[in-house]
């Protein structure tokens, strides 16, 4: 089935640890995106990635970075900088990128909680 | 950005009751979508629908772009209809989805 697979779904870390959260799509969709949802807010954008080998700063990236070495694959990675990572993070993908992006498509979810 | 208001913020339905549920947004969109988010966290898209009306089963929506709002309509509610409903939205020139802050929906039996 298509979709949009991340992993781990639950995450503990202590704090001063990096780690890398999994995000694989094969939609074969050019746009990829990570957001972040804290309780009882919407979803806020960290980075996003509209090709390979290129990606943009969201209005919460601060503390994160990407990479995109395949169309399929988008990684982040919650590093020691940021100040309050335990979260609820969210991929996505879109057949394009912004601004006419077409539908946006979800996995389900990787909750990170720092100990 | 693009603001993003939704409302009413908590709805509490009797099972079988209907109910709308509203999105305004501040500026012109291209881009816009409704999405349920189960107890487990996942989002489900439910339409995507930048201008216009669509239907799907018990759930339809109408976006007027001209007057940047967006109706949510829910008939017959289950409790299975229970979760939060984000709208969000995207500009002819920026770079993201907008997202408002949902509608958390109960339906008790």
């Amino acid at each position: 089935d298509g979709g949009i697979t991340q992993s781990p779904k639950y995450l503990f870390r202590k704090e001063g640890q990096n780690v890398t959260l999994s995000c694989e799509q094969n939609l074969n969709h050019d746009a990829m995106y990570w957001y972040r949802q804290d309780p009882g807010q919407g979803l806020r954008l960290i980075y996003y990635s509209q090709i390979v080998n290129d990606f943009q700063k969201g209005d919460i990236a601060e503390g994160y970075s990407v990479s995109r070495e395949k169309k399929e694959s988008f990684p982040l990675t919650v590093t020691s900088a940021q100040k309050n990572p335990t979260a609820f993070y969210l991929c996505a993908s879109s057949i394009r990128g912004p601004p006419n992006t077409g539908e946006l498509f979800f996995g389900e979810g990787s909750r990170l909680t720092v100990l | 950005g693009i603001q993003v208001e939704q409302s009413p913020p908590d709805l509490i339905l009797q099972e079988g009751a209907n109910s709308t549920l509203r999105c305004n947004f501040s500026d012109s969109v291209n881009n816009l979508q409704w999405f349920h988010q189960n107890p487990w966290g996942q989002l489900i898209n439910l339409f995507y629908i930048p201008s216009g009306t669509k239907q799907n089963g018990r759930l339809s929506a109408t976006t007027v772009a001209t007057e940047r709002y967006s109706l949510l309509y829910i008939s017959s509610s289950q409790t299975t209809d229970s979760g939060v409903y984000f709208c969000a939205v995207g500009g002819n020139t920026g770079n993201q989805f907008y997202f408002g802050t949902g509608t958390s929906l109960t339906v008790i039996p």
